[in-house]
């Protein structure tokens, strides 16, 4: 069964805590986003990687941190330096190729400060 | 330059009626448009896109509807169900990747039995 997988499904932080979210995809995709979801707000991109090793901001990665070791995984880490956490996180993936550039999104994590 | 608009921001539909919700871009250079359907909870999934070469695509009950002039689609569901009710997001990117993939705000469409 190919797609994406987050987990968890919902995460608390604690003030001044770091806190990882796991996206795994068996798409055989070589890119992979991660975008942030707030009420009205629409999605923002966080960060994207097109290949391993390599990854670019997006519009709002100030207090995000990402890693790309496997084609099939990109955490994200929402550090402390992000005051303003809570909000529901999607990660998606997608070919790097003109023509299939369909982004297919996983589940979410929604994060909740505690 | 990068904003996608949407309106509008809520839609209240009877069941068998015709929904449409309309995007605005400033960008030329953007040459995707997909539109995404999300239900509470779950992540958004693609519906239907488009490309400025043509100025409708069907599929279903959903049509995109593109005005390269304009710079402006909007998405037309036909006889529209209490299944339909779900986030719209519309959205645009450009060139050779799909990195910019710029999202607008949503529409939240109800279909009323």
């Amino acid at each position: 069964d190919g797609g994406i997988t987050q987990s968890p499904k919902y995460l608390f932080r604690k003030e001044g805590q770091n806190v990882t979210l796991s996206c795994e995809q068996n798409l055989n995709h070589d890119a992979m986003y991660w975008y942030r979801q707030d009420p009205g707000q629409g999605l923002r991109l966080i960060y994207y990687s097109q290949i391993v090793n390599d990854f670019q901001k997006g519009d709002i990665a100030e207090g995000y941190s990402v890693s790309r070791e496997k084609k099939e995984s990109f955490p994200l880490t929402v550090t402390s330096a992000q005051k303003n956490p809570t909000a529901f996180y999607l990660c998606a993936s997608s070919p790097w190729e003109r023509g299939r550039e369909t982004q297919y999104f996983g589940p979410g994590t929604r994060l909740l400060v505690l | 330059q990068q904003q996608v608009k949407q309106s509008p921001q809520s839609l209240i539909v009877q069941k068998g009626g015709i929904s449409i919700i309309n995007c605005a871009y400033e960008n030329t250079a953007f040459d995707y448009f997909p539109w995404y359907q999300q239900f509470p909870g779950k992540g958004p999934a693609l519906l239907i896109a488009i490309r400025p070469d043509v100025s409708e695509k069907k599929e279903g009950r959903f049509t995109i509807s593109f005005n390269k002039s304009a710079k402006q689609f909007s998405l037309h569901i036909m006889d529209s169900q209490p299944g339909d009710s779900a986030t719209y997001f519309c959205a645009a990117s450009f060139g050779g990747g799909s990195e910019k993939l710029v999202f607008g705000k949503g529409t939240k469409l109800t279909v009323n039995p």
